[in-house]
């Protein structure tokens, strides 16, 4: 079965600082990795995926993900937070190997940037 | 361009009441899925469709039914609601190719008295 853990349930950075938020993995297979950010009274909007290629992985809004399989990581960074990047941010797998495009998602992590 | 729609955004029932959640997408995607979302459990599936006139379990199905009868709508309800049935229910699709990119709806916001 596939599964996916943020170990944190809030990350705390002060504004222009960088910021990582963790995220791992467990798939039978290789795995396609999402990351959506969540802000209030709204739905998940996708921010990136890693499918193949590069491990390094760029988004919208200035984040990025690195792809760390012997670590079954992939953690979300941004290398200078802004106030507006306050939201919950969601880390989701899937196993390539499954014919159909169903998401396991983390149990979110809050990032809360401060002035 | 709307994307995803759900109606209502929000309800109160009271328990044992009956109510359809209605999801459309205008972006011709074949894939369509239900979530829920409860504090500290992220988002758990309840019910998913890969076509029109097709549904299939999640991984919370019990409680729920689901029907999509036409392409760009699918339809989650409640039979008898239960306090446990409490949550923001996301509608989301996705087409083939993109490999799982979600596009979701702003949720509803549902209180079981």
């Amino acid at each position: 079965a596939q599964s996916v853990a943020q170990p944190e349930d809030q990350v705390n950075v002060a504004e222009g600082n960088p910021l990582t938020v963790k995220c791992t993995y467990s798939v039978s297979g290789n795995p396609y990795l999402f990351w959506y950010v969540q802000y209030p009274n709204r739905g998940l909007q996708f921010l990136l995926k890693y499918i193949t290629g590069d491990n390094l992985v760029k988004g919208s809004y200035g984040f990025e993900a690195e792809f760390n399989k012997s670590q079954t990581s992939f953690h979300l960074k941004k290398p200078s937070a802004l106030v507006s990047d306050s939201a919950l941010y969601f880390c989701a797998v899937r196993d390539k190997r499954t014919g159909f495009q169903k998401l396991v998602f983390g149990t979110g992590t809050r990032l809360l940037v401060s002035p | 361009n709307a994307g995803v729609t759900q109606t209502p955004k929000f309800r109160v029932l009271k328990t044992g009441q009956s109510m359809t959640l209605l999801c459309a997408q205008d972006m011709n995607h074949e894939y369509m899925y239900w979530y829920r979302q409860d504090p500290g459990m992220g988002l758990r599936l309840i019910h998913y469709s890969v076509g029109e006139g097709t549904t299939a379990k999640g991984e919370v199905p019990d409680g729920y039914n689901v029907s999509r009868l036409k392409k760009q709508n699918f339809l989650l309800g409640l039979e008898s609601a239960a306090p446990s049935q409490t949550s923001v229910y996301f509608c989301a699709s996705s087409r083939t190719g993109e490999g799982g990119t979600l596009h979701f709806g702003n949720g509803t916001r549902l209180t079981v008295t």
